[in-house]
């Protein structure tokens, strides 16, 4: 068990629903990521935070997206008008920043499907 | 455009014999390296990393790894393999001198081990 916990595990949602996921990282970890994985792919980056500030957005995040940390403590990323493209695993990690050579550890990841 | 690759996208061995997965990587500046594991059904583990010193650097379970510094390589090795270690593999890479610990992922190997 890595700590890092994620809600739900599986989303089967329609095309152009919204669709939240939850994120509950270890706990003294400031730093937050989300990542995304389809399948074949290795996990690729969507964003970063460093308590409850947003600190980096990859171009795959489109403005469907949100991502948020209100309090530095859990995330919770959205998709709104979600489309087929949108299925995938997307997993958080999480890290303590300000130590040097510091492991992000993931957690267990929330599968989507979009029909 | 900053990368990491994996040779091998799946391989096939029999228990007992010896493993090597390649990762090159594109950055020219300093790097944190680091391979996971992801077993099936389970979230990505740590298994070894490098940051400084010595480039041979262990791991949990017998693998090891070799920093190449001059060949941009970072390939993971076991000298004899077994069936549990069916598994897929990631290299990834810290380009960031550790700033964010953001991670870029090469695609995957999968791992399959004959008993």
């Amino acid at each position: 068990d890595t700590g890092v916990s994620q809600d739900p595990r599986h989303k089967i949602t329609k095309r152009g629903q919204n669709v939240t996921f939850r994120c509950d990282p270890i706990s003294e970890h400031n730093r937050l990521y989300w990542y995304r994985q389809t399948l074949g792919q290795g996990p690729e980056f969507l964003t970063y935070f460093q308590n409850e500030a947003q600190l980096e957005k990859s171009r795959l995040l489109s403005d469907r997206f949100s991502a948020e940390r209100p309090k530095g403590s859990f995330s919770t990323l959205e998709i709104q008008r979600t489309e087929q493209g949108d299925s995938a695993m997307y997993l958080c990690a999480s890290s303590l920043a300000g130590t040097f050579g510091n492991t992000i550890y993931f957690g267990e990841g929330s599968w989507l499907t979009v029909v | 455009a900053q990368s990491v690759s994996q040779h091998n996208h799946h391989v096939i061995l029999s228990e007992a014999a010896s493993l090597e997965l390649g990762c090159n990587y594109s950055y020219g500046g300093t790097v944190n390296l680091f391979w996971y594991v992801q077993y099936p059904g389970q979230h990505l583990q740590l298994l070894l990393k490098y940051f400084s010193g010595d480039p041979l650097v262990k791991g949990i379970k017998g693998f090891e790894a070799e920093f190449i510094k001059s060949k941009f390589s970072f390939n993971l090795r076991k000298p004899s393999v077994q069936w549990s270690d069916t598994a897929e593999y990631f290299c990834a890479v810290n380009a960031d001198g550790g700033a964010t610990n953001k991670l870029i992922f090469g695609t995957g190997t999968l791992l399959a081990v004959q008993p």
